[in-house]
Order: structure tokens, then sequence, then C-alpha cells
């Protein structure tokens, strides 16, 4: 099945930096790649995902870069804010109703004022 | 929008007694139910995915006898944890999809053992 490996596992950032989360796949039939935000207490959130057809997806401070050839995806934090401090996820998927969702294992990130 | 909801949202069983958790898509259809269980300090793993039309497959290290799934219809999953013991704790998350790639999480079902 597919593996997901993700670092770091802790990220702590000044406010206003970048902050970057990079995660690799295995299943070379993997196309569809979904961050997650999960703040304490409460059920992970679909922030941004990319497809196997882009290599590049923005939104609203958000960055996603997918590189299908090294099988490596990755977050890109633009501008930080204390509101950016949560756990992140990053999941790979061979998409459709039942391509299952594989996770990382997530990352703590800590905006610092 | 799209909103799943689970219920209860947290709940305390004895070790050894089962525990039933409910998970429901308003505004979308769940064509696909997801099951994850995230124990303490871990990822999400996947307990199980019911499509509707097709067997429920579940992941290795997770059987039906377990934890069996009903998904009777495009809006309403349930599963019960049998047997609870304390590796059983954790967040038990219903993930839905309509028919895209998109998984729309509930805010889970928090489960402690005692």
């Amino acid at each position: 099945g597919e593996q997901v490996e993700q670092l770091p596992s802790i990220l702590r950032v000044q406010e206003g930096s970048s902050a970057s989360i990079n995660c690799t796949y295995e299943n070379s039939a993997s196309n569809y790649f979904p961050w997650y935000k999960q703040e304490p207490g409460e059920n992970p959130k679909l922030i941004i995902d990319i497809r196997s057809n882009m290599e590049r997806k923005q939104t609203q401070g958000l960055i996603v870069l997918l590189d299908k050839k090294a099988k490596r995806f990755s977050l890109h934090i633009t501008d930080t804010q204390p509101g950016d401090s949560a756990m992140y996820f990053c999941a790979a998927s061979e998409g459709g109703l039942s391509g299952k969702l594989t996770f990382g294992e997530g990352t703590q990130v800590t905006v610092i004022s | 929008g799209a909103l799943v909801y689970q219920y209860p949202r947290r709940t305390i069983c004895k070790s050894g007694t089962s525990m039933r958790m409910e998970c429901q898509a308003v505004g979308f259809q769940a064509t696909s139910v997801a099951w994850y269980r995230q124990s303490p300090q871990k990822t999400f793993e996947l307990i199980a995915l019911s499509t509707v039309n097709s067997a429920i497959k579940y992941e290795q290290n997770f059987t039906q006898e377990k934890f069996p799934i009903s998904h009777p219809n495009l809006s309403f999953s349930s599963m019960t944890v049998l047997n609870a013991y304390l590796e059983d704790r954790g967040l038990y998350l219903c993930g839905a999809r309509e028919g895209g790639d998109e998984q729309y999480f509930g805010p889970g079902t928090r489960l402690t053992v005692l």
C-alpha cells in the first residue's frame, strides 16, 4: 500500500516568515494530494489540495508544489501568523471513491510572535 | 456547503463493552465513507472504506468482527467498537466523499476506555 513520510515533525517559525513542510510518497498511482490543518480538539480541515496534473497551486497564503518524478510534495505557508499554529497533515490518494487517503505523521507548526 | 456531523462527540466506556458512533452527511451525498482512528500522538489510521453498492473494505489490523460498519444510505453511516480495550482509545473520524476526491471530515468521536 501507500506510505507517506512527512517532515519535519515539529516546526517553529517567527511570525511573518514562511513555513515549509515536505512529504514523500511511494505509490506512483497516487494522483491526489490534500493538506489538512487540525487545531487542538478539532477535526482536520482541508486547506488546500493538488492533483497530479498540476505542479503548483496557490491560495490565500498557501502554496503547494508537486514533483511527480521525485514523488514529493510540499506545503509552504507564507507570511505566517499566530493563527497558523496547528498540526498539519499531508495525504496521498489514488483518487476517486475507492481511493483511500494515506496520511503523513503530521507536523506541529508553532508561530512565535 | 458540505457538512459532516458525528455523535457522540465524546464517550467513555468500560473495558470489554461496546460503543456505537454515528456519522451524518448534510448538504451532499456521502457515496463513500471512510472511518479513521487517530490514536494519541499519532496520525490517522484508516479502519475501513465503505462505498455505496460495494462491499466494505477493511484495512489490515482492522476487522468487521471488531468494527462493524453500516452505510445504509447516502447520508448516514455508523460504526461500533466491540469489546473496547485500552488500545482502542482515540479520536474516531468519519470522512465522507460525494463523487470527487475531496474528503470532508466530521468533528470525531473521542473514545475513552476505562
